[in-house]
């Protein structure tokens, strides 16, 4: 089974400034996706950004990006000039490209909680 | 577009009653999940819907939870009865379509939080 891990429970930023959420991920698979979801404190999850294992060329998303480590089964997002609607729960996620019964499950991290100093 | 819908938004019971949760998705949107968050965790799959058809649902307990979906549009999911650690938010997500789209994006409701005393 494939296990997604958040290390960090709590990040701080200043506005304007540049932050780094890690997300680390144990798989034998070879053909994934990978998303970032951002969950605001009103609770409605959104998807930021996404990647495909085949892809070597790191995604990008206006100020989010991804840094893509599919030999350390890493994948960080950065979040460039942080402003103050960015604070909120980030959760990484991936997602086997095989599925032999149609269900393409999401699996979660245990989430990392932004606050956007002012 | 309007998003996912769901309600009710807050639900408090006590142990041993009876609760259901309604999802409307987004119009067109063929796959339906329902996800439990238990506080201080990612959402974990219940169960998956294929129009009306159930293509996951190794995660529910069954003994206790059920869901359908009528007409491959609105769900329900039901618990009876209720466990303290049922206590978590009930998130209802939809995509467009399931077979062969694991790229495909999940678009949320705001979730319902369910407190069990």
């Amino acid at each position: 089974a494939q296990t997604v891990t958040q290390s960090q429970p709590e990040m701080s930023v200043q506005e304007a400034e540049t932050v780094t959420l890690s997300c680390t991920y144990d798989t034998s698979e070879s053909d994934y996706y990978l998303f970032w979801y951002k969950q605001p404190p009103s609770r409605q999850m959104i998807l930021v950004i996404r990647q495909e294992a085949y892809k070597q060329q790191n995604a990008t998303e206006n100020r989010f990006s991804v840094n893509f480590q599919k030999a350390a089964k890493s994948f960080s997002l950065k979040i460039s000039d942080s402003q103050l609607g960015d604070a909120a729960m980030y959760f990484c996620a991936y997602r086997s490209a095989y599925s032999g019964a149609g269900s393409y499950q999401l699996t979660f991290g245990k989430g990392t909680k932004l606050s956007v100093i002012p | 577009e309007a998003g996912v819908a769901q309600s009710p938004r807050y639900k408090i019971i006590e142990k041993r009653q009876s609760v259901a949760f309604w999802c409307n998705p987004i119009s067109g949107h063929a796959t339906l999940y329902w996800y439990q968050q238990i506080l201080g965790q990612g959402p974990k799959l219940l169960i998956q819907f294929q129009n009306n058809g159930v293509v996951d649902d190794s995660q529910l307990p069954k003994d206790r939870f059920s869901a359908e979906r009528l007409k491959g549009v609105d769900s329900t999911l039901k618990i009876q009865p209720a466990k303290l650690e049922d206590s978590a938010v009930y998130l209802c997500a939809s995509s467009l379509n399931l077979w062969g789209r694991a790229r495909e994006t999940q678009y949320f409701g705001p979730g319902t939080r369910l407190l069990v005393l």
